[in-house]
């Protein structure tokens, strides 16, 4: 069954970077486009962008352009989400979501979701 | 990027009751919209994709209907498991978009 299983929680400071991972399995990992969204405590959920884990190929929405990277690793069926320059309203629960199947060219919603991964941003 | 507005915001009701959510695109996205169901701690979870396909596994009482600019998701008898907050979602860019969400109460 497909799952995408996320990394731990984390306390950063303030001006520091994270780095989440996403590790998936039960399907082929190179054939589905992957997503990050975020959501703030109480509030609603935030597209950060999308990666082609096949060749790697990124987009980013604007508000985080500059400050994130995602990236993978296709040995270990791994994608990544790294945010730099963190602040306070950096804190939020971050998901990995998969979405499209890449060589199908028709769109497609979010079929599964990582668990979370909390990052509380604090001096 | 494309924007999603839903409303209400918040909607109170009962069980049993029919309910309507709202949610409107800054522009065409033909019938690429997404309902999802979010519970407290949990990912969400799909209900509705290409505006009106029920996701497998979902209760019938879950439609959602629209094309271009306007949808609707309706929960035809609310039940007790139904009170959650709601998000649309637009998958017609490369990059999507949620609306901001709309809170399902308990009257």
């Amino acid at each position: 069954q497909v799952q995408l299983v996320q990394s731990g929680a984390e306390v950063k400071k303030p001006g520091a970077s994270v780095k989440v991972s996403c590790k998936a399995s039960g399907y082929t990992f190179t054939n589905y486009y992957m997503h990050w969204v975020r959501q703030a405590p109480g509030q609603g959920l935030e597209c950060m962008g999308i990666i082609n884990p096949s060749g790697g190929s990124t987009s980013y929405a604007q508000k985080f352009q500059g400050r994130v990277t995602m990236t993978r690793d296709t040995s270990t069926s791994t994608v990544y989400m790294e945010l730099s320059s963190l602040r306070s309203d950096d804190t939020a629960v971050y998901y990995c979501a998969r979405a499209a199947p890449i060589f199908v060219l028709v769109p497609a919603a979010f079929d599964y979701w990582g668990q979370g991964t909390l990052v509380t941003v604090s001096s | 990027d494309i924007q999603m507005t839903q409303s209400p915001s918040t909607l109170s009701a009962s069980v049993g009751d029919r309910v309507t959510i709202t949610c409107r695109a800054s522009q065409s996205i033909s019938t690429w919209l997404a309902w999802y169901q979010q519970k407290p701690g949990k990912a969400p979870k799909i209900l509705i994709y290409k505006a009106s396909s029920l996701e497998s596994g979902v209760p019938s009482r879950f439609s959602g209907s629209g094309s271009g600019t306007e949808f609707t998701l309706t929960i035809s008898s609310l039940q007790p498991d139904d009170f959650a907050t709601y998000y649309c979602q637009q998958y017609n860019s490369y990059l999507y978009t949620f609306g901001q969400g709309t809170k399902l109460e308990i009257k």
